[in-house]
C-alpha cells in the first residue's frame, strides 16, 4: 500500500491566487481528515469526511477555504483566495471505521508545504 | 466537545534515562487514545495506542498508561536515545474524530 497521498509537496504562491490540494486515501479508508499545522497552532483540523460525506468543517477558518470529496479516492482543499497567513503545512489523514478491532489510527500523508508571499 | 491537554511542551533528558510525557482529556466518552511521533520535516506517524479497556501497553522502550478515572493518558519512553528527539502528540478519540494535544518536543541528548 502507498499510503495517503499527498500532491503538491511544496507549493509557493503569490498572495491573491487559487491554491489547491490534492489527497488520495488508503485504499479502503472510509474517513479523510485535512488538518493544518503551524508552529503557533499546533495541528489543527480543518475538515474531516465520512463516505465521501462532509461531516464537521467548523475548523475551516473562513469562506477562503473550501474541500470536496468527489469520490472514495481522492480529495481536494482550494484556498481562493490565499493569503501570507494561509503559510503552513497541510495534511491528510485518512482511517477506518469499519472495523472495530483494527486500529482506529489515523495514517498521515507526507503533507503540503504552502508559502504564500 | 474533547478538550486534550499535554505536558509538558518540551523536554530535555540524557542518553539512557526515561522520558515520561502526559495527557488529559474531558469526554469520559473517550475510547482510544494514540500517540505520534514527528520527526522534523516529516508526517506524524502512530507509534502506540490504547484503548479504554486496557490500563497499560508496553512495545518494546514505548508504553502508555490509562487512568480512566482521572482521565489521565502517559506516554513512557525508557532508554532514550538520540533519535527518540521529536515532537510528540497525544490524542483521544471520542464519538468521531481524533482530538489532538499541543505536542511534546523531546530532545535526547548523547
Amino acid at each position: 500500500d502507498a499510503g495517503v497521498i499527498q500532491s503538491p509537496r511544496h507549493e509557493v504562491t503569490e498572495m491573491g491566487q487559487e491554491v489547491t490540494l490534492r489527497c488520495k486515501p488508503i485504499s479502503g479508508h472510509n474517513s479523510l481528515f485535512w488538518y493544518r499545522q503551524t508552529m503557533m497552532r499546533g495541528l489543527e483540523l480543518l475538515i474531516y469526511f465520512n463516505n465521501n460525506v462532509p461531516i464537521d468543517d467548523s475548523g475551516m477558518p473562513e469562506d477562503r477555504f473550501s474541500a470536496k470529496m468527489p469520490n472514495a479516492s481522492f480529495s481536494t482543499l482550494k484556498i481562493q483566495p490565499s493569503e501570507p497567513r494561509d503559510s503552513a503545512v497541510y495534511f491528510c489523514a485518512s482511517s477506518s471505521t469499519y472495523n472495530s478491532v483494527s486500529n482506529y489510527g489515523y495514517t498521515f500523508g507526507s503533507g503540503t508545504r504552502l508559502t504564500v508571499v | 466537545g474533547e478538550n486534550v491537554e499535554q505536558h509538558p511542551s518540551t523536554l530535555s533528558v540524557q542518553e539512557g534515562d526515561s522520558a515520561v510525557i502526559k495527557c488529559t482529556y474531558s469526554d469520559s466518552a473517550s475510547n482510544y487514545f494514540p500517540w505520534y511521533k514527528q520527526e522534523l520535516g516529516k508526517r506524524p506517524q502512530l507509534i502506540i495506542d490504547i484503548r479504554s479497556n486496557v490500563g497499560e501497553k508496553k512495545d518494546q522502550r514505548i508504553a502508555v498508561t490509562l487512568n480512566k478515572t482521572a482521565k489521565h493518558f502517559s506516554l513512557h519512553i525508557t532508554e532514550t536515545q538520540p533519535e527518540d528527539s521529536a515532537v510528540y502528540f497525544c490524542a483521544a478519540k471520542g464519538t468521531d474524530k481524533l482530538i489532538f494535544g499541543t505536542g511534546t518536543r523531546l530532545q535526547v541528548f548523547p
